[in-house]
Order: structure tokens, then C-alpha cells, then sequence
């Protein structure tokens, strides 16, 4: 049984531009939430998503956006990046209370 | 002030000893408590998960919660090498809204042989 998979592992970006992170959950689960970490911290909520719906959103800027589809898949989309958006981004998926977690992509802006 | 604090270590113990970590929090709505091990450069591996007040235990591993004192605790026995990583504390309050989890900064462990 797979577990939460995430790409791509590790890329690169420029100030400014758009990048788009993709998630697939453990199988079975039907939610996805999203966690930045910087370097030393605890991860950060982003926001979770239930039946393709955004359902709970943390202290982040519009440009921080998502989408979940038919299958419970999930991707973030970050536009005009900064450098302090640098980070290990989570995704974790769930079925009930349990959150199970990607091994992440780390994000760096340049 | 932080929802959940936590001690950031380094905590350095001798392979074999009992570890203690802890979290605070300020936030009473908190129901479900976990922690995380999270080793570097990878993601956070789910290691225990409790509900309310009260202890749990698995193979070395024991969590405990005091929601009076809004305390919880992880405790590792015999502690080994393959220990060492950074140790996360997370909770969440659950509504019909969702279940974000608030996590603590980590404490990092090192155990050495």
C-alpha cells in the first residue's frame, strides 16, 4: 500500500514566478492538507481539502491556492514567489482524525 | 506567545536512557494530541495519536496528555541510536470546519552509542 507520494521533490524558482506542487494520498484517505516548513520550525498550516472543496484555510496570502480532484489528489499553487516562501512544503492526507504525511518538496526561491 | 511550545534541544542522551519530551499549549479547544518524527530532509512520521487526557503506550513509546495543565509528554524507553531526529508535537481541536494540526517547533534528539 503506497503511501502519500509527492512531486517533485526538490526544484528550483525565480522571485516572481508561479510553481504548482502535486499530492496523491494514501490510499483509502479523502483528505489533503497542506504544511510549509521553513528550516528549524514546525510545519505551518496552509489549507485542508474535503470533497474538492477548500475546507479550513491557515494564515497564508491569496497567492497561496489549491485544487483537489475526483480521485483526492491534490495540488498548491504559490504565484509571485518570494524568497522567504523557501520552505519544505507538506502535503498530508487523511481519512478521519489521522494525519499521514508526504516526505515533501522542498522549495527554494532564488 | 506561541499556541504550542516546545523545548528546541538539542537533547543529548546515552543509548539506553529514557527520553522525555514535552509541549505546552494555550489553547483549550485542543482534543487530539500526537507527535511526529520527522528525520532530515524527509517528511513527519506519525508515531503516536491520543485523545483527550490520559496515557498511551506502544512498543517503547508512551504519550501522555494532561489537559488541566495543558501538558502532554512523549517518553521513549531504552532509546537507541536510530532515535536521533527532530520530535514534533501536534494537536488539534477538530470542528466540523476541519482538523488543521498546530505543531510545536520540535525538539531535536541525538542518542549516542
Amino acid at each position: 500500500d503506497a503511501g502519500v507520494t509527492q512531486s517533485p521533490t526538490h526544484l528550483i524558482k525565480t522571485r516572481g514566478q508561479q510553481v504548482t506542487l502535486r499530492c496523491s494520498p494514501k490510499s483509502g484517505h479523502d483528505t489533503v492538507s497542506w504544511y510549509q516548513q521553513a528550516l528549524g520550525q514546525g510545519p505551518q498550516f496552509i489549507f485542508q481539502y474535503y470533497e474538492e472543496e477548500e475546507r479550513q484555510r491557515g494564515n497564508f496570502p491569496d497567492r497561496f491556492s489549491g485544487h483537489q480532484f475526483p480521485n483526492y489528489s491534490s495540488e498548491l499553487n504559490v504565484n509571485a514567489l518570494l524568497l522567504g516562501d523557501s520552505a519544505l512544503y507538506l502535503c498530508a492526507s487523511s481519512l478521519r482524525g489521522e494525519q499521514y504525511f508526504g516526505p515533501g518538496t522542498r522549495l527554494t526561491v532564488t | 506567545q506561541k499556541e504550542v511550545e516546545q523545548d528546541p534541544g538539542p537533547l543529548s542522551v546515552p543509548e539506553g536512557a529514557i527520553v522525555s519530551l514535552n509541549c505546552t499549549y494555550s489553547n483549550s479547544a485542543f482534543q487530539y494530541f500526537m507527535w511526529y518524527r520527522q528525520y532530515s530532509r524527509k517528511g513527519p512520521e506519525l508515531l503516536m495519536y491520543t485523545y483527550s487526557s490520559g496515557n498511551k503506550e506502544d512498543g517503547r513509546f508512551t504519550a501522555q496528555v494532561d489537559k488541566s495543565s495543558k501538558y502532554i509528554s512523549l517518553f521513549i524507553r531504552d532509546s537507541q541510536p536510530s532515535d536521533s531526529a527532530t520530535y514534533l508535537c501536534a494537536m488539534s481541536a477538530w470542528t466540523n470546519a476541519g482538523n488543521m494540526l498546530t505543531f510545536g517547533g520540535g525538539t531535536r534528539l541525538m542518542v549516542k552509542p
